[in-house]
Order: structure tokens, then sequence, then C-alpha cells
């Protein structure tokens, strides 16, 4: 695996509440990013990051906001959580942008 | 584990088979493809690559193939085993001024011991 954690890795939390998921990565890549995942649409762009504090929307933004404080650390933040936004999310990094991304293991959100 | 896809293609091969996945592109600027695979409950993770400036490219068992003509691409596992099942999907690096990589949808593959 390319030294990338996701936490947590499940989370069951209600509709209206915030929630935040963090991805730390020990590959010192510089591309950050988050997908969700969801049957019939495949992985989907909600944020990337190219750098510490610059970030970029994806196809998929609306609800979420994110944050790179560090290299290693990229936080998915669901300011308050509709149940439209269960799914799984996957964190991705790559060395440069025209790099192949490299995944973690996720983390199953489900919002009730 | 996670349903990836309740409706992916799912191809179906007997243990020892040779397995061959299709993935069309669409975009002309691709000009980097990449392989995933992912199990249930885990990540995408990267199998093999191909730059567009090639046709061929082989890895352990596994062999990607390009045809820029048509836009399509292929990956072909030699001698499939029970833990090859998992879903493949193909992943494109356009290149239009800024980079972008788009995924395909995937297809599940279950090996038949």
């Amino acid at each position: 695996d390319a030294g990338i954690t996701q936490s947590p890795r499940h989370k069951v939390t209600e509709t209206g509440t915030p929630v935040t998921l963090r991805c730390h990565q020990t590959e010192n890549h510089r591309y950050m990013y988050w997908y969700r995942q969801d049957p019939g649409h495949g992985l989907r762009l909600i944020h990337y990051s190219y750098g510490v504090k610059d970030t970029d929307k994806g196809e998929v933004s609306d609800g979420y906001s994110v944050s790179r404080s560090k290299t290693e650390d990229f936080l998915l933040t669901l300011e308050s959580a509709t149940s439209s936004q269960t799914s799984v999310y996957f964190c991705a990094i790559s060395r440069e942008e025209n790099q192949p991304q490299h995944f973690g293991d996720g983390t199953r959100l489900s919002i009730l | 584990g996670e349903s990836v896809g309740l409706h992916l293609p799912t191809l179906s091969v007997q243990e020892g088979d040779n397995s061959i996945i299709n993935c069309a592109y669409s975009n002309s600027a691709s000009d980097y493809f990449i392989w995933y695979k992912q199990e249930s409950g885990k990540g995408p993770q990267f199998i093999i690559d191909i730059r567009s400036n090639m046709d061929k490219r082989q890895g352990q068992r596994v062999t990607v193939l390009l045809n820029k003509t048509v836009k399509h691409l292929s990956l072909q596992i030699a001698a499939t085993q029970p833990g090859d099942s998992a879903v493949y999907f193909c992943a494109e690096i356009l290149n239009t001024g800024g980079f972008k990589t788009i995924f395909g949808a995937g297809t599940r593959l279950f090996v038949k011991a």
C-alpha cells in the first residue's frame, strides 16, 4: 500500500451533524484528492489539493469543504450532513497531477 | 464489504483461464492510461499503466493493450486465480493544458474455482 491512512474507516451519524474525515499520507506527495464512490457512478472527485493551503473543487463539491494545513494531511468536512452524502469516501495521492493516483482503503459513511 | 457497483458488467472465468477486460475511452487528448483493481472493502489498487506512445505493456501475469485507432484499452490476466476476483477499472489522464484523471465504471471479474 502507498502509505495512505484514512480515518475513521466507518462512521454512522445523523442528518445535520458535522463530519470530518481525515487522510494522512507518508509519501510526501504533492497532490491529494477526495472522491466518493456510489453504485452506478464510479469515482467522483469532490475536492483536491495541489499543495499546503492550495485546494480546488471537483465535480461534486457542493456540501463539502476541505483543508490542507500540512503536506501529509487532507481533511474533508461535511458541515451539515445529509442522507445523500451516505457513501464510501476515498482519499488518493499522486506525486504530480499527470501521475497515477494511489488510494487509501476508504471511509464508509452512513447518514441516517 | 461495500458494494462497489450494483450494475457493473460481469466477467466470469474458470480458474486457470485467461481473462480479458475491456475499456473504451473517448478523448483523443488522453496520453496516459492506468488499470486499477478494487477488492471488496478496499481502495483501488494500481496494477499497470501505459503511455499513449505505446501499444502494449507487460507486467507479472498482466498485459495491457492500447488501440488508439478505435480508442480501446484492454487488460489481459494470464492464468486467472481466485485472488483475481475483484472490480477492475481503467483510468485515463487527459492533457488539455492541465491534467485531469477520468475513471471508468469498471467490470466485475468473478473467478470460478
